[in-house]
């Protein structure tokens, strides 16, 4: 399944299939992004970052895509596990200090 | 290691009473932020340490809401008289060198009724 972020904060997902989070960024000054899991009750928690010089990066069963031609991120997570249920959010940082922006979001259901 | 802890995880006041929020910082971590998060919303940036020193307050939503940093570890924020449109979770994260990753503590669930 796939979500806009900003636009349709929801996603469900079936246990097992592929999730994409998509996230959209405002400032092309922006050098360096993260993408954060926050659970129910936690605060968030780091799951995988990119710097602006690349494009892709990969994890466990997590990858990261940078499109910045369009500004435009999303974090794709391979075979959904009902333990990546949680709220995602995206986070840039502008370059010009040390102040990180963070999206509104997206909650990701897996459903078993 | 210890990660980054928040007292008290849960504040009910009153309405128009003072507040104090505590966040220690993981060791050695030099910058320190402060967030504010509603229910069902984003991150909402309140405020920056580098050291004991802030040199972004940009985000503190007004005068009644104040933040101090001591020996380059412990945060408190404070919150005056507070208002119901208070209430959120407040929460703070730690990093090592400054733009990087931040490591986030519980937080702390304010309620002003």
């Amino acid at each position: 399944g796939e979500s806009v972020g900003l636009h349709l904060p929801t996603l469900s997902v079936q246990e097992g299939d592929n999730s994409i989070i998509n996230c959209a960024y405002s400032n092309s000054a922006s050098d360096y992004f993260i993408w954060y899991k926050q659970e129910s009750g936690k605060g968030p928690q780091f799951i995988i970052d990119i710097r602006s010089n690349m494009d892709k990066r990969q994890g466990q069963r997590v990858t990261v895509l940078l499109n910045k031609t369009v500004k435009h991120l999303s974090l794709q997570i391979a075979a959904t596990q009902p333990g990546d249920s949680a709220v995602y959010f995206c986070a840039e940082n502008r370059g010009t200090g040390n102040q990180f922006y963070f999206g509104t979001g997206t909650s990701l259901t897996v459903i078993p | 290691g210890a990660g980054v802890s928040q007292s008290p995880s849960n504040k009910v006041t009153e309405k128009g009473k003072d507040v104090e929020l505590r966040c220690d910082p993981i060791s050695g971590h030099t910058a320190l932020y402060w967030y504010r998060q509603s229910l069902g919303q984003g991150l909402e940036f309140l405020i920056y340490f580098q050291g004991n020193s802030a040199p972004d307050k940009s985000g503190l939503p007004s005068d009644r809401f104040s933040a101090e940093r001591t020996g380059g570890s412990v945060s408190t924020l404070t919150i005056q008289r507070t208002q119901q449109e208070d209430s959120a979770v407040y929460l703070c994260a730690s990093s090592k060198p400054i733009a990087a990753e931040q490591y986030f503590g519980p937080g702390t669930r304010l309620t002003v009724t």
